[in-house]
């Protein structure tokens, strides 16, 4: 099983709906989750960061977090064509090393077009 | 504020080649991490530090070097390139551990032949 489980898409929603995009992970230690939006050719951007169980609101973006359930997802309201995109989620998990016992563990990603 | 910054952006390499590749922060992060990222294989993560003075190995570390040279300075290298190692590097860096959120920098897209 993989450690973090996204579905790979590609997810298309038509602009002015909501995008829902889901996640789940495997380490029941996790204790924080990010979601990066990742355009064609350019690197990861951080975009969203949940630590509690429950909804946090950024704008259009919603994060939901539910630790029982080992699931994190990502709500868009009122999609645009500009929010086209692959969207990352990551998880902390811990490992055993030398140095540094955390570290993130990405999602290989959910591609998201957005239809005018 | 120049956040992280990788060189060079593109190259390419024949198979046997060697390179390294540079990477600078300067939002005085503890950690810094090196991913390579191909068609849906999402982020593996090769080596990352914890802090200055260690390295560790991540999940793909074969046919790779690092080398922390100082807090803002993390650089990755391929003593001896194969077509398997093209691919999108990416480098990122944390205030600390996988508590806090990555930053990434541009990328550098290697082509081996």
């Amino acid at each position: 099983q993989k450690e973090v489980e996204q579905n790979s898409g590609p997810l298309s929603v038509p602009e002015g709906a909501i995008a829902s995009l889901n996640c789940t992970y495997s380490d029941r230690g996790s204790q924080s989750f990010f979601w990066y939006r990742q355009y064609s050719g350019k690197s990861p951007e951080l975009i969203m960061s949940i630590y509690s169980n429950g909804d946090k609101e950024d704008g259009r973006f919603t994060a939901q977090l539910n630790k029982a359930s080992q699931y994190v997802s990502l709500l868009i309201r009122d999609s645009q064509p500009s929010d086209s995109a692959t969207y990352l989620c990551a998880v902390n998990v811990y490992v055993l090393s030398n140095f540094g016992n955390e570290k993130l563990t990405f999602g290989t990603g959910t591609r998201l077009t957005i239809i005018p | 504020n120049a956040g992280v910054t990788q060189t060079p952006k593109f190259q390419v390499l024949k198979t046997g080649q060697s390179m390294t590749l540079q990477c600078a922060q300067d939002m005085n992060h503890n950690s810094m991490y090196w991913y390579r990222q191909d068609p849906g294989m999402g982020l593996r993560l090769i080596y990352y530090s914890a802090s200055e003075g260690t390295t560790d190995k991540g999940e793909v570390p074969n046919g790779y070097n690092v080398s922390r040279l100082n807090k803002r300075e993390f650089s990755l290298r391929l003593e001896s390139a194969a077509p398997s190692q093209t691919s999108v590097y990416f480098c990122a860096s944390s205030a600390g551990g996988g508590n806090y959120g990555y930053t990434f920098g541009s990328g550098t897209r290697l082509t081996v032949v």
